[in-house]
């Protein structure tokens, strides 16, 4: 089955302590990207990624920090994580240069005291 | 830069009427125009989507239609249903497409009254 899979789905966190949210795609898509999710603010791109060892910062990128060492997992690092950043994140993959359909995976609720 | 406006923000219908949004973009070299569909608690998901060499494209109650000239496309729903609460998006594809990014909005709430 064609997906898209984030880990872990939600978390509470302190101040400060590092942590990495893992995204695994499984269609071979070189588009990878990371969205925020408030409430009012729609979805804003936090970095993404268009082939391996390729990145780059989207709208919103302070205080995360992205990698890409395999085609299929793009995970998201917070290194000293702030309430600031307790939000909905969404990791998304497609092709580039189409089709442009982007594939959602479920999504994390993180919490940060 | 190029950005996208969805209008209205919010809207709520009662049960089986029609529903309309609109996005307006800035980029005159767009090309290819998606809605998203994001029901509450879930991720968000295509819909529909259009090229710009199709002014209107159906799949049974939903609806885009383009206006190049305008720039603008809109979201038609007709015969709503509760089911059909959720947030739209219409994100605009940067660039020329090579790369593959959307650009999302705000999004438009929609709520279908019983």
């Amino acid at each position: 089955e064609a997906q898209v899979t984030q880990n872990p789905r939600y978390l509470i966190t302190v101040t400060g302590k590092k942590l990495t949210v893992t995204c695994s795609q499984n269609m071979n898509h070189e588009y990878m990207s990371w969205y925020r999710q408030d409430p009012g603010l729609g979805l804003r791109q936090i970095y993404y990624s268009m082939n391996v060892e390729v990145t780059d910062k989207g709208d919103v990128p302070e205080g995360y920090k992205v990698s890409r060492k395999e085609k299929r997992n793009f995970p998201l690092i917070l290194e000293s994580p702030s309430p600031n950043q307790t939000s909905l994140y969404f990791c998304a993959s497609s092709r580039v240069g189409g089709p442009y359909e982007q594939y959602f995976g479920p999504g994390t609720r993180l919490t940060v005291t | 830069g190029e950005n996208v406006e969805q209008h209205p923000s919010t809207l709520s219908v009662q049960e089986g009427d029609s529903a309309v949004i609109k996005c307006t973009y800035s980029d005159s070299a767009s090309n290819y125009f998606p809605w998203y569909k994001q029901e509450l608690g879930k991720r968000p998901q295509l819909i529909i989507d259009i090229r710009s060499n199709v002014g209107e494209k159906k799949d049974q109650r939903i609806a885009v239609t383009l206006n190049k000239t305008a720039k603008h496309f809109s979201l038609h729903i007709t015969e709503t249903q509760p089911e059909d609460s959720a947030v739209y998006f219409c994100p605009m594809l940067w660039g020329s497409g090579n790369t593959g990014k959307l650009i999302f909005g705000q999004g438009t709430t929609l709520q279908v009254k019983p």
